[in-house]
């Protein structure tokens, strides 16, 4: 049974580029969430899909869009980038249904570097 | 912003010694969970305790809740080499968005 896929697993980009960051959620999950991580922080959350929409959102620019596809995976794309955008980017997985007690299943993350 | 914060932000420990870390949070929450992050890699679920819940146990781990002083700790028996990771506490409010905290980095030395 797969987990969390993420990909690529790395990259490196130049400031002012765009980047696209995959996700395919654990098998049987409807849900997925971004999160952020800066280096020696805790996940920051980015944004929630459920059904092909954005569910939920945090404190971040209109720079960072996502989409949901039919079969559950989902998409980061981050516009125009920064230095400070430099970080960890997880996905993790969830069940809609019971959202609010059940555990995420986090990907072992994108590491971006924008030099 | 991050609404847990862990305490202490680093704990180094023997092999075989307990470890203890505690989770303060601002904001009334449906539950708080545990999650553990080894060096670079994704987050994994350790344990869930509702917000009705005080006190939940899995394996080697001890979780307690005290909502009127809006904390909880982790609590790690018996450490293995293995428990070297970061651990973060994570909750959710009305919005049901999951805040994590910055962590506390866990060493255990042989």
């Amino acid at each position: 049974d797969a987990g969390v896929t993420q990909s690529p697993t790395h990259l490196i980009k130049t400031r002012g580029q765009q980047v696209t960051l995959r996700c395919s959620p654990k098998s049987g999950h409807d849900t997925v969430s971004w999160y952020q991580q800066a280096l020696g922080q805790g996940p920051q959350f980015i944004f929630q899909y459920y059904e092909e929409e954005e569910r939920q959102r945090g404190n971040f620019p209109d720079r960072f869009s996502g989409h949901q596809f039919p079969n559950y995976s989902s998409e980061l794309n981050v516009n125009a980038l920064l230095l400070g955008d430099s970080a960890l980017y997880l996905c993790a997985s969830s069940l809609w249904f019971g959202v609010n007690n059940s555990p995420l299943h986090f990907g072992n993350g994108t590491r971006l570097t924008v030099t | 912003s991050q609404q847990g914060e862990e305490d202490p932000q680093a704990l180094s420990i023997q092999e075989g010694e307990n470890a203890t870390m505690n989770c303060s949070y601002k904001t009334s929450i449906n539950n708080l969970q545990w999650y553990r992050q080894n060096s670079g890699r994704g987050l994994v679920h350790l344990i869930l305790i509702r917000s009705n819940e005080r006190e939940k146990h899995s394996g080697r781990l001890r979780v307690t809740l005290d909502t009127s002083k809006k904390s909880s700790s982790l609590l790690i028996t018996a450490s293995r080499a293995a428990d070297t990771a970061s651990y973060f506490c994570a909750t959710d409010g009305s919005d049901y968005k999951l805040s994590f905290g910055a962590g506390t980095t866990v060493t255990v030395r042989a």
